[in-house]
This record gives C-alpha cells, sequence and structure tokens, in this order.
C-alpha cells in the first residue's frame, strides 16, 4: 500500500458541486500538503498543515477549505467547484526533523475535471 | 517576481552529456534547497537536497547553491534517456508567515536522447 494514499483519483463533477479530496498517510509525518498542479505552472501551495491545530494558508487558497482530521489524515474541499479549478492536486507529507520539513512525499495525485 | 523561477524548457540533450539546470529566488533569508523530479503521470520525488552554499554530489547528479547570487542549479552527468522528466526546484521559507512553506517553480522539462 502507499505511504499517501489519495482519494479519489479521477473525479468529474459539474460547476457549483462541493467536492472533497481526501488524503491519508502512513507514514507517521507531522506535515501535510494539498498542492495542485497545472501545465506550464508547477506545483502551488493550496494549503498546508504543521500539526492537527495548526493549518496554514499558501498561495492560492481562494476556493479551497481544508480538515486536518487527525495527524494521518488530511482533506481538501472545494465548496462550490469552478472549471478554472480543474487540476491535478496532489497530497504531500513531510517530517519537520528531516530536511527542515522540506523532504516531501507525494501522494498518486487527484485528477479533478470540472465541467 | 516569482519567488521560485526555472528555465522552463524544454531543454533537450544527447546522451551521455552534462544537462545543466537552473533556478532562481526571491527570499533572501531561505536556507534548505530541494530538486524534485516527475516522471510523465508521475508523482514528484525528491533527488537532492541542498543547505549549504558549493557542491554537493550524490552519484550523477551535483547540486551547487550560490546564496549570495540566490541561484540554485542541478547537474546530471552521463544523462540517460531515463533522465528525461519534469525537474523541480524547490526553497523552504526560513521565517516570517511564511515559515515552512516549500515553493516550487514551474519545473524544467528534460529530454535526453539517444
Amino acid at each position: 500500500d502507499a505511504d499517501v494514499t489519495q482519494t479519489p483519483r479521477n473525479r468529474i463533477t459539474k460547476t457549483g458541486k462541493r467536492i472533497m479530496l481526501e488524503c491519508s498517510q502512513t507514514k507517521g509525518h507531522d506535515r501535510m500538503y494539498w498542492y495542485r498542479q497545472d501545465p506550464g505552472l508547477g506545483l502551488r501551495l493550496i494549503y498546508y498543515s504543521f500539526d492537527v491545530k495548526d493549518i496554514n494558508k499558501g498561495e492560492i487558497s481562494d476556493g479551497y477549505s481544508v480538515s486536518r482530521q487527525a495527524q494521518a489524515k488530511f482533506s481538501l474541499s472545494l465548496e462550490s467547484a469552478i472549471p478554472n479549478q480543474t487540476a491535478l492536486y496532489f497530497c504531500a507529507t513531510s517530517d519537520s526533523h528531516r530536511g527542515y520539513g522540506g523532504e516531501l512525499f507525494f501522494g498518486e495525485g487527484s485528477r479533478l475535471t470540472v465541467l | 517576481q516569482k519567488e521560485v523561477e526555472q528555465n522552463s524548457g524544454p531543454l533537450s540533450v544527447p546522451e551521455g552529456a552534462i544537462a545543466s539546470l537552473n533556478c532562481t529566488y526571491s527570499d533572501r533569508g531561505s536556507q534548505s534547497f530541494f530538486w524534485y523530479r516527475q516522471y510523465s503521470g508521475k508523482s514528484p520525488e525528491l533527488i537532492m537536497s541542498i543547505y549549504s552554499n558549493g557542491d554537493k554530489e550524490d552519484g550523477r547528479f551535483t547540486a551547487q547553491l550560490n546564496k549570495a547570487s540566490q541561484y540554485v542549479s542541478l547537474l546530471i552527468r552521463d544523462s540517460q534517456p531515463s533522465d528525461s522528466a519534469t525537474y523541480l526546484c524547490a526553497v523552504l521559507s526560513a521565517g516570517g508567515t511564511s515559515y515552512g512553506k516549500l515553493t516550487f517553480g514551474q519545473g524544467t522539462i528534460l529530454t535526453v536522447h539517444p
């Protein structure tokens, strides 16, 4: 089984629908992240969390919300999806004691299409 | 100015050549720098980290850091077709409200042709 698991892996939805992407990890890492990837734009940070009680906005948090339900679980929600949120979403984890927290381990990605 | 900038390429090199990938960053207080590799359709994976000025070598890969110039590079010696991928530079913010935030460049697509 993957150390960082994302569900669903693929999702097609319609404008205005609420969508939740879930991430769980078995690595025991304290930090978790959500990034989106668009062609030519690299990875852009949506939200990141250092522990269950610490959640921070990234570069592009508008239109998104997150919940850190437990150390191992970090979910991303789109309250009302719009077409420009069509992208590949990655969850990642890191250990704050390794590489100052910069050594990220990524899930396999969730491809979201908003029609 | 973008926080982390890379030459988007694509960069094409012949097998056996040295591939040179470059990255500049804007946060002068950053102390930790990383290179990730992403094969098409796959997740990024860490290949190098560097924290001090100078060179760090790991097999065919060498990372170079110059904090005064705010410049990070990755050299791949004896390039192989299996090195064909997108290479992502990432910079870790060290302080202020962005503490612990890892910012990626847009990536450089590398193609190694036989």
